[in-house]
């Protein structure tokens, strides 16, 4: 089955404390985001990759890192994470570019206390 | 300037009514437009894209772009309670650019 599967699905944790949220897709997809949804401001790109070590920010990128090692998986990574990171978060893909249409991940639900 | 932009709602449609979803965007040079719909505590799905000025139909889903205006609008014929979701209006300028949505609009059917 084509997916896009991320893990954890929810996930409380404390400030400071590094995290990183997995995102793999079994579609050969080239292009692949990550987005957090949060209430009145809807759905904001974090990051995007073209394809393998091509990497570039989105609107929001601060406080984020990612790595595109290879080409299924799209890990987010929380260095230091603060209490204004609790959101919805959701990996996607596409085929080739971001002219094509999102494939979207079930979403992981984070806390920072 | 918001981006990309659309009327929250909640939009109220008696069952099998015509819905009528807006967007507008404020990049020109944009190129690729999508709709998305998303139900309560799930991700998004895609509805329809749309690339081309003019009208796009899927079943009872049309797609409409007007560029020199800068809108694009989903129109939902026979609306149904299933329909009942918040929709999501996304564009992109280049093939190898971000993605920015609108906030969406909440649509309500009533049976």
């Amino acid at each position: 089955e084509a997916q896009v599967t991320q893990n954890p699905r929810y996930l409380i944790t404390v400030t400071g404390k590094k995290l990183t949220v997995t995102c793999s897709q079994n579609m050969n997809h080239e292009y692949m985001s990550w987005y957090r949804q949060d209430p009145g401001l809807g759905l904001r790109q974090i990051y995007y990759s073209m394809n393998v070590e091509v990497t570039d920010k989105g609107d929001v990128p601060e406080g984020y890192k990612v790595s595109r090692k290879e080409k299924r998986n799209f890990p987010l990574i929380l260095e230091s994470p603060s209490p204004n990171q609790t959101s919805l978060y959701f990996c996607a893909s596409s085929f080739g570019t971001a002219d094509q249409p999102q494939h979207f991940g079930d979403g992981t639900r984070l806390s920072i206390l | 300037q918001k981006e990309v932009e659309q009327n929250s709602g909640p939009l109220s449609v008696p069952e099998g009514a015509i819905a009528s979803l807006n967007c507008t965007y404020s990049d020109r040079g944009s190129q690729s437009f999508f709709w998305y719909r998303q139900y309560s505590g799930k991700s998004p799905e895609l509805i329809m894209f749309i690339y081309s000025n003019g009208d796009k139909e899927d079943g009872r889903f049309t797609a409409q772009l007007n560029k020199a205006s800068q809108y694009v609008s989903l129109l939902i014929r026979d609306s149904q309670p299933s329909d009942s979701a918040t929709y999501l209006c996304a564009v992109t300028k280049n093939r190898d650019d971000k993605i920015i949505f609108g906030k969406g609009t909440r649509l309500h059917i009533l049976p």
